[in-house]
């Protein structure tokens, strides 16, 4: 697609369930980020891939995150037994390359809407 | 460690005036700095970056930002705001040193309020 797509755009859950969110990058793009960003903050650094591995998962806020890109393109993020505190918007965006001399943006998607009651 | 602050929740100008939105960052290396714009339930969009050279770079929308390495900052600006540039503007940085590939580290945000 011509630009990074994410689905759910909205999801409201109750505190305990299993959560999935997804995310297609743009086509060639071989790194994927995944950033949260709660109420009035700016985004926070999730998980970073290149290509099919996770790179840097530092930003992980515990063990019930779990972010997984098999084939090197669509990445899902998954969190285990949600909280309340889980509620917030889920960004992910992909960039042609990572590190090296490429110092180029990083292009997001509109984000995932997650809703814990 | 790399870190952004951004000193104001939120600026507020008329239409027609200047606008300067504040940004200072700290790294352990060179930065590479960013702009985005968020407009209400959108994703974050790339305004403009410093890289390297000219201190003042230009980007989308007419917006601006001037690179101060002394006094660490990224300020944000624009000779005149119209209101549709009213949204949430982060400013974001990059560790050259830091092996996390693109990893950008964001400040909190401003509001910008632009009145007619």
């Amino acid at each position: 697609g011509a630009g990074v797509s994410q689905t759910p755009s909205n999801k409201v859950t109750e505190k305990g369930k299993y959560v999935e969110l997804r995310c297609d990058p743009i086509s060639g793009h071989t790194a994927l980020y995944w950033y949260r960003q709660s109420l009035g903050q700016g985004p926070e650094f999730l998980i970073y891939f290149q290509g099919t591995g996770a790179a840097d998962d530092s930003g992980l806020p515990n063990d019930r995150f779990f972010a997984v890109r098999p084939e090197g393109s669509v990445s899902t993020l998954k969190i285990q037994r949600t909280e309340r505190g889980d509620s917030a918007v889920y960004l992910c965006a992909s960039s042609p390359s990572a590190g090296g001399l490429d110092t180029g943006e990083l292009f997001f998607g509109e984000g995932s809407r997650l809703t814990v009651l | 460690a790399q870190s952004v602050a951004q000193p104001e929740d939120q600026v507020n100008v008329a239409e027609g005036n200047p606008l300067t939105v504040k940004c200072t960052y700290s790294v352990s290396g060179n930065p590479y700095l960013f702009w985005y714009v968020q407009y209400p339930n959108r994703g974050l969009q790339f305004l403009l970056k410093y890289i390297t050279g000219d201190n003042l770079v230009k980007g989308s929308y007419g917006f601006e930002a001037e690179f101060n390495k002394s006094q660490t900052s990224f300020h944000l600006k624009k000779p005149s705001a119209l209101v549709s540039d009213s949204a949430l503007y982060f400013c974001a940085v990059r560790d050259m040193n830091n092996n996390a590939g693109n990893m950008l580290t964001f400040g909190g945000g401003t509001r910008l309020m632009v009145k007619p």
